[in-house]
């Protein structure tokens, strides 16, 4: 079975620039996490997709991020315009359901210079 | 809302001896509770987890967590470490019964072994 894929694997862009991270779920995984993970820190919940609906993004940065899974399959998630503090990886997760385990790709590493 | 505290940044073990890793949650009522481990340029791993049940959880690679209710505390623990264990270690807690139930980590504890 194919885990998460997520591409690109790292990015690095000018403060002000805009980026985009893909994401493609376990197959038949209708729920899918986004999370950043700041160096030394423990990843922190971005946004959560059931299908194609918004869950959860109440610790989203609604002002420079932005998520979407239109076909209730892949998912990206844009910076516009990004931070210094942006830089992290992004690590995008999905489980069958709500409720059940979660499995993570290997992430997107964003430096912001 | 609710946290995850490991008390301990780095601990540094012998290879082959035992090792416990701290973990304390606050939350309103018992969570679901997970242990993840990180190796370096690799992704989040499941060790185990606790949803209901049994408070003895085993999981892969020879690890065991214990949930005690009473101290909020869901420490890992492993009779004997090898090198490769050496890795940075999670503890989260997601919201019982699905809805929101994103991650929320603790800052981790590095795992150094020495020889």
């Amino acid at each position: 079975e194919a885990g998460v894929a997520q591409s690109p694997r790292y990015k690095i862009i000018e403060k002000r620039q805009s980026v985009a991270f893909w994401c493609n779920p376990i197959s038949g995984h209708a729920t899918l996490y986004w999370y950043q993970q700041i160096l030394g820190q423990g990843p922190k919940l971005l946004i959560q997709f059931q299908n194609n609906g918004v869950v959860d993004d109440s610790q989203l940065p609604k002002d420079r991020f932005s998520a979407e899974r239109l076909k209730g399959v892949d998912s990206t998630l844009k910076i516009q315009p990004a931070k210094l503090e942006d830089s992290a990886v992004y690590l995008c997760a999905s489980s069958q359901t709500q409720g059940t385990e979660q499995y993570f790709g290997p992430g997107t590493r964003l430096t912001v210079t | 809302a609710q946290s995850v505290t490991q008390p301990d940044i780095h601990i540094t073990v012998s290879e082959g001896a035992s090792l416990e890793l701290r973990c304390n949650y606050s939350y309103g009522a018992t969570p679901y509770l997970f242990w993840y481990v990180q190796s370096p340029g690799q992704g989040l791993q499941l060790l185990l987890k606790y949803f209901s049940g049994d408070t003895l959880v085993q999981g892969i690679k020879g690890f065991e967590a214990e949930f005690k209710r009473s101290q909020s505390s869901f420490n890992l623990r492993k009779p004997s470490v090898h090198w490769s264990d050496a890795a940075e270690y999670f503890c989260a807690v997601a919201k019982p019964g699905g809805g929101a139930d994103g991650l929320t980590f603790g800052k981790g504890t590095h795992l150094i072994i020495q020889p």
